[in-house]
Parts: C-alpha cells; structure tokens; sequence
C-alpha cells in the first residue's frame, strides 16, 4: 500500500509566522502534489513536482513555495503566513503513468 | 473558472436506498475521471476511475456512469450505508495532466 505521511496534522500559527509543512511517501513515486481544500471550493493544486527539484506552479501559487530536495519528500512553505491561508492542506503523489492520486491524511492549518 | 462542478452541496439518502452523486465538466480534453470520499479530519480515499473509452464501471457497490456528449458523470452508491456518509469528489483530468476537483457533495446516509 502506498503510504503519504503528512508530518503535521493539526498546526496553529500566528500572522507573519513561516510554516513549514512536510510530506514523505514511500512508494517512489515520479510526482508530487500540494493541494488546499476549502469549503465550497473543492480542491486547489497549489504547486506540484514532477521529479527532484523541480517545481510547476498550480492554480494558487500565490504566498506558497516549495521545495523537493529528495524524491520522497515534498515540502510546502508559507513564508509569512496569513489568516486567508487558514485551510486544510493535502499531499498527494502518483506514479506518472496514468492514474489515481494517493493522498495524505491532510494537515489542518489555522493561522491567527 | 471551475471546469468541474458538483452542483449539489448535499444529499440525504435513506438506508438501503440508491444514492446518486452527479459531476458536470467543461473541458472536453478531459479523459480520465475519479471519485473520492473523504471523512472530516482525513484525507480523501480513492473510490473508482473511469476512462473516456468507457461509458460504465463498477466496483461492489460503487457504480460510475459517464456520458461524453453531456460531459456529465455520477457515482451510483447501491444499497447506500450509514458509513458511506461522507464528503464526494469528482475529479477530471487530460492524460499526463494535472487533476481538477469539483467542491463535493456532502453525503448524508440515514439509518
């Protein structure tokens, strides 16, 4: 089974603040996704990877960055975080070839 | 612009009923589409796929019918269960490309 691990479920943070969410997978999977799920807006794809640092912007880049570093890890970072980044954020991965997204269990993020 | 819609926030489904979720796109590029449930506080499990060279696919009780011409799917949930009350996602894709997620349909199964 593919396993995505999320390092913070639940984070509370204050305006201004850096944040730093990190996802790993295990199943050596080519692309790597960052998603934020809001009520009534479904999910957004933030930025996503296709390989070692490499990095596509997605639909709300907009306050984001990323960072790939190793395969297995994908990291998202709010450089000053504010209160219209308070979401649930979700990592996903797949394999590249045509197929479902594995997603993490998701981090919930309140920014005050 | 949202290319893929869950018109209906929500849904309530007695017990052992039939309980239908729909999805409309616009993007006609679009090739690939899933369904996921997710439970507050997790993240969203894989449910079913289908490709644009199907029209059907099932799975238990999982059913998803797609209808190219209307760019239109729906996940058909027979006999539906309390557990399945869940938030559902459409999502569609062009092959080799990036996923778009409706804003789901909240499921309601009542016992």
């Amino acid at each position: 089974d593919v396993k995505v691990t999320q390092s913070s479920r639940y984070l509370v943070k204050r305006t201004g603040e850096k944040v730093f969410l990190e996802c790993v997978q295990d199943m050596d999977h080519e692309n790597m996704f960052w998603y934020r799920q809001d009520p009534g807006l479904g999910l957004r794809l933030i930025y996503f990877s296709y390989d070692v640092k490499m990095k596509e912007k997605g639909d709300i880049p907009e306050g984001y960055s990323v960072s790939r570093e190793k395969k297995e890890r994908f990291s998202l970072i709010l450089e000053s975080a504010s209160t219209n980044q308070t979401s649930m954020y979700l990592c996903a991965t797949d394999t590249g070839g045509g197929g479902e997204l594995f997603f993490g269990e998701g981090s919930r993020l309140t920014v005050l | 612009d949202q290319q893929v819609k869950q018109n209906s926030p929500s849904l309530s489904v007695q017990e052992g009923r039939i309980s239908i979720l729909n999805c409309d796109y616009t993007n006609s590029m679009f090739d690939y589409f899933l369904w996921y449930k997710k439970y507050p506080a997790e993240g969203p499990t894989f449910l079913i796929s289908i490709s644009s060279i199907k029209d059907k696919n099932e799975d238990g009780r999982f059913t998803v019918f797609l209808n190219k011409s209307a760019k239109h799917l729906s996940l058909h949930i027979v006999p539906s269960q309390p557990g399945d009350s869940a938030v559902y996602f459409c999502a569609a894709s062009a092959i080799g490309n990036q996923f778009y997620f409706g804003t789901g349909t909240s499921l309601t199964v009542i016992p």
